[in-house]
């Protein structure tokens, strides 16, 4: 079976762009979550969707937002970028976002914004 | 709210030997999830062992396992046989009940397997 999967590997934009990065989670899997990661704040929770309803939050600025298909496939977006952005995005999916069910996740999305 | 505490940055062992990673959290929730995943350079987050609060028995996953003590608070990993494979970032994280999938991870131990 397929893994998660990550599109694109890696992006680079200039401040005050937009991006949109994509996820597309294990077959059957109907929970998806992305995660920032940067060297000086480490992984941090952005936010999580089932059934294409975002149940959980993390603390982002509204710049940051996310939606999910009705296939389970889920994108975010980043508007009016900023240095700071500049990170590796994880998404992770599991079967139904359970208490406690395992997420599995993908090889990243490394954003440089300039 | 929730916070995981890898007080180790930096470790590094000798092939073959035994290797312990210490991971300590704060939390007022009695059930809950923990976690150890590990990052190796390629960039992907893999799931390593995991264990539920309610659960007395230490989770053991062939050469890892953990040490959970829940009135201290403390979960470590314990890597035997260690191989150059092993060399990674490992992450160890806390899960709330129906805290709807969200990771609350700690800052990573980086681990060095030497030949």
């Amino acid at each position: 079976k397929a893994g998660v999967t990550q599109t694109p590997r890696y992006l680079i934009k200039t401040r005050g762009q937009q991006v949109t990065l994509s996820c597309s989670p294990i077959s059957g899997h109907r929970s998806v979550s992305w995660y920032q990661q940067t060297p000086g704040q480490g992984l941090q929770f952005l936010f999580e969707y089932f059934s294409e309803t975002q149940r959980n939050k993390g603390n982002f600025p509204g710049r940051f937002s996310g939606r999910q298909f009705s296939n389970s496939r889920s994108e975010m977006n980043v508007s009016t970028l900023e240095l700071g952005d500049s990170a590796l995005y994880l998404c992770a999916s599991s079967w139904w976002g359970r208490d406690g069910e395992t997420q599995y996740f993908g090889p990243g999305t490394r954003l440089l914004v300039l | 709210a929730q916070t995981v505490t890898q007080s180790q940055p930096e470790m590094s062992v000798q092939e073959a030997e035994t290797v312990t990673l210490s991971c300590t959290y704060d939390t007022s929730e009695n059930n809950y999830y923990l976690f150890w995943y590990k990052q190796p350079p390629s960039r992907q987050m893999i799931l390593v062992i995991r264990q539920e609060a309610y659960k007395q028995q230490n989770a053991t996953e062939n050469r890892f396992s953990v040490n959970f003590q829940k009135a201290a608070k403390s979960f470590s990993l314990k890597i035997s046989d260690s191989q150059l494979g092993d060399t990674a970032m490992y992450f160890c994280a806390f899960m709330k009940l129906e805290g709807a999938q969200k990771l609350v991870f700690g800052q990573g131990t980086r681990l060095t397997i030497n030949p």
